[in-house]
């Protein structure tokens, strides 16, 4: 089985600020995929980055980054500078691939909320 | 593109009422899933489905259906509405169910049962 744990409930960044928010992982699956979503207080989900488990990079897109440490299972977000737009609940998410029984199936972390001060 | 499309946004049920979801998507992904979302937690799988005609459970199967009878549309049947059904209901879709592949979603159903 697949467990993602965020163990942030809520975070505080001043705004122009980077800010990480942490994300660790278990499965025994070797192939799998790594996601962070962003929820507005909107409601929908917005994908932001993503890692796969054999890349040997960090993920970049734009001001997100994923800080990707395989051997410790953990998959951070990193936010630079954060704008008032960000605030929102931020979702870390893995699928797994393959052709076992649970190929293709997401398990999502509880979520942290991160505020943005001004 | 419209993308992935729920209907209705927002419903109140009675208990022992049932009703269905709808979602469309015109991405033309193989791979669509139902989650729900309970106040101040994650996504949680109900159903997924990784083509036409194939369905499996989640990790909340119990008290709903869904069927894929085509690619574009997979709804999701209540049977018999309970309070503990109360809850944000997101539909999502795929071009595969590789791991690689982000997931698309619908605005969301917010339900509630009383």
């Amino acid at each position: 089985a697949q467990k993602i744990t965020q163990t942030q409930p809520g975070m505080f960044v001043q705004e122009k600020e980077a800010v990480t928010l942490d994300c660790t992982y278990d499965t025994s699956d070797p192939s799998y995929g790594l996601f962070w979503y962003k929820q507005p207080s909107s409601g929908e989900m917005i994908f932001l980055i993503y890692q796969g488990s054999y890349d040997q990079q960090n993920a970049t897109e734009g001001r997100y980054s994923l800080n990707f440490q395989k051997a410790r299972k953990s998959a951070n977000l990193v936010i630079s500078a954060s704008q008032l737009g960000d605030s929102a609940m931020y979702f870390c998410a893995m699928r797994v691939t393959g052709w076992f029984s649970n190929a293709g199936k997401s398990t999502f972390g509880d979520g942290t909320t991160l505020t943005v001060k001004p | 593109n419209a993308g992935v499309t729920q209907t209705p946004k927002f419903q109140v049920l009675k208990t022992g009422q049932s009703m269905t979801l709808q979602c469309a998507q015109d991405m033309n992904h193989e791979y669509m899933s139902w989650y729900r979302q309970d106040p101040g937690m994650g996504l949680r799988l109900i159903h997924y489905s990784v083509g036409a005609g194939i369905t499996d459970q989640g990790e909340v199967p119990n008290g709903y259906n869904v069927s894929r009878s085509t690619t574009e549309d997979f709804p999701l049947r209540l049977l018999s509405a309970a309070p503990s059904q109360t809850s944000v209901y997101f539909c999502a879709s795929s071009y595969s169910r590789e791991a690689n592949q982000p997931q698309h979603f619908g605005d969301g159903t917010r339900l509630s049962i009383l």
